[in-house]
C-alpha cells in the first residue's frame, strides 16, 4: 500500500502570510494528490485534486504542485478561516490520506 | 446538489457488527460512486471502501475481511457493515460520494456518526 507523509505536523502562522504543506508519497503516484481542508467537528472539504487542480468554489489563494512523490499545498495571503487541518490523499492505488498538518495562529 | 446523510448506532461493544447507513439527496444515484471513510479520534482519515449504484465494490485491502458495503436503489442509500469490532475501530465515520471520471477524490461528505466500541 502507499503510505503518505505530509510535514510539517504543526505549522503556526499569521494572517496575511504564505505558508507551504508538503507531502511525499512512498511510490510515484503521477498527479493522483488531492487535499483537503477539516474543521473541528465537521467533515473534510476538497481543496486540491489532481495535484494543482482548484475544486470549484475554492478561493485561488491555495495552490497545489508536484507530481511523482512529492508535493506541496500552498496558501498566499492566510485569512482567519484558514486555519484549519490539512490533508493530503492519494488516490492512485486505492486510497490513503496522510496524517495531517494543523495550521495555529502564531 | 448531492446532500448525504447519515445515521447508525454510536456504541458497541467488542466483537460486535457496526452498521451505519447514509441516505443521498438531490444529484443522480447512479452518477457517483458512494463510499465510507472513518477517522480515529485526534487521528487521519481511513478509505474503507466504495460501492455503485450497481452493487459493484472496492474495498480497503486492510479491512476487506471485515467490511461489506451495499447499497439500495430504490431508497437512494448505501450501508456499511463491519464485523468482529474492537477498540480500534472506535471513529467518527463518514460517508462520501465521488463521481466516475475525477479518481478516488471525495466532493460531498456526511456529517460523521462517531462509533465507540467499549465494553
Amino acid at each position: 500500500d502507499i503510505q503518505m507523509t505530509q510535514s510539517p505536523s504543526t505549522l503556526s502562522a499569521s494572517v496575511g502570510d504564505r505558508v507551504t504543506i508538503t507531502c511525499r508519497a512512498s511510490q510515484s503516484i503521477s498527479t493522483w494528490l488531492a487535499w483537503y481542508q477539516q474543521k473541528p467537528g465537521k467533515a473534510p472539504n476538497l481543496l486540491i485534486y489532481k495535484a494543482s487542480s482548484l475544486e470549484s468554489g475554492v478561493p485561488s489563494r491555495f495552490s497545489g504542485s508536484g507530481s511523482g512523490t512529492e508535493f506541496t499545498l500552498t496558501i498566499s495571503g492566510l485569512q482567519p478561516d484558514d486555519f484549519a487541518t490539512y490533508y493530503c490523499q492519494q488516490y492512485k492505488s486505492y486510497s490513503s490520506f496522510g496524517q495531517g498538518t494543523k495550521l495555529e495562529i502564531k | 446538489q448531492v446532500q448525504l446523510q447519515q445515521w447508525g448506532a454510536g456504541l458497541l461493544k467488542p466483537s460486535e457488527t457496526l452498521s451505519l447507513t447514509c441516505a443521498v439527496y438531490g444529484g443522480s444515484f447512479s452518477a457517483y460512486y458512494w463510499s465510507w471513510i472513518r477517522q480515529p479520534p485526534g487521528k487521519g482519515l481511513e478509505w474503507i471502501g466504495e460501492i455503485d449504484h450497481s452493487g459493484i465494490t472496492n474495498y480497503n485491502p486492510s479491512l476487506k475481511s471485515r467490511v461489506t458495503i451495499s447499497v439500495d436503489t430504490s431508497k437512494n442509500q448505501f450501508s456499511l457493515k463491519l464485523r468482529s469490532v474492537t477498540a480500534a475501530d472506535t471513529a467518527v465515520y463518514y460517508c462520501a460520494s465521488r463521481s466516475p471520471g475525477t479518481g478516488r477524490v471525495f466532493t460531498y461528505w456526511g456529517q460523521g456518526t462517531l462509533v465507540t466500541v467499549s465494553s
